[in-house]
């Protein structure tokens, strides 16, 4: 089946340590995202990524990396500076961009929690 | 910039009672208006899309119409179930930077109740 896969589903980290969360798609979509989820905030955008070697930052960059070395994955490290990492991490892919008849596919998300 | 208001949740209705969940906006130019929706533990799930306006998105029994006057698009139900209960997001797709990206808003969560 044809979807967008997140891992691990739960992530504990020890404050001072990087962490990577892993996103693969098969749809064959050129855009992924990276969204951080937080009680009564909604959805802020950290990176994402129109075209496989290349990313932005998002609204909330600072304390996070990306890369896109191929077209089905995008993984995201969250760095020791990032002050407040404890969060739900959801990551989505579209066609191209989000706009006119395309939608964004998300996966089931990562629960990471700072220990 | 771009933005996205829903209603303060959370709202607690009893089965087959009406819904109505508040979302406007503010954006430049003419953007596409979503409804997702996500059940506890999960990933976001696209509802309904509405693309340009007066076009009225639909699924599931639920209804949203794409207002450019009132910058609105109103989520509705005539009847839930306690399968509805979720967290419901109002979004748009917004040019930033010469490309298009979602903005959401804050969510909605619903509590069906039997």
């Amino acid at each position: 089946d044809g979807g967008i896969t997140q891992s691990p589903k739960y992530l504990f980290r020890k404050e001072g340590q990087n962490v990577t969360l892993s996103c693969e798609q098969n749809l064959n979509h050129d855009a992924m995202y990276w969204y951080r989820q937080d009680p009564g905030q909604g959805l802020r955008l950290i990176y994402y990524s129109q075209i496989v070697n290349d990313f932005q930052k998002g609204d909330i960059a600072e304390g996070y990396s990306v890369s896109r070395e191929k077209k089905e994955s995008f993984p995201l490290t969250v760095t020791s500076a990032q002050k407040n990492p404890t969060a739900f991490y959801l990551c989505a892919s579209s066609i191209f961009g989000v706009g006119v008849n395309t939608e964004a596919f998300f996966g089931q998300g990562t629960r990471l929690t700072v220990v | 910039g771009d933005s996205v208001t829903q209603m303060e949740g959370p709202v607690t209705l009893s089965e087959e009672a009406f819904l109505t969940i508040n979302c406007t906006y503010t954006a430049t130019g003419y953007p596409s208006l979503f409804w997702y929706v996500q059940y506890p533990g999960e990933g976001l799930q696209l509802l309904l899309k509405a693309t340009k306006a007066d076009d009225k998105g639909s699924n599931k029994g639920f209804e949203a119409t794409y207002r450019k006057e009132t910058t609105s698009f109103h989520l509705e139900k005539g009847s839930v179930q306690v399968s509805d209960s979720a967290v419901y997001f109002c979004a748009l797709s917004a040019k930033r930077g010469g490309s298009e990206k979602l903005v959401f808003g804050k969510g909605t969560k619903l509590t069906v109740n039997p």
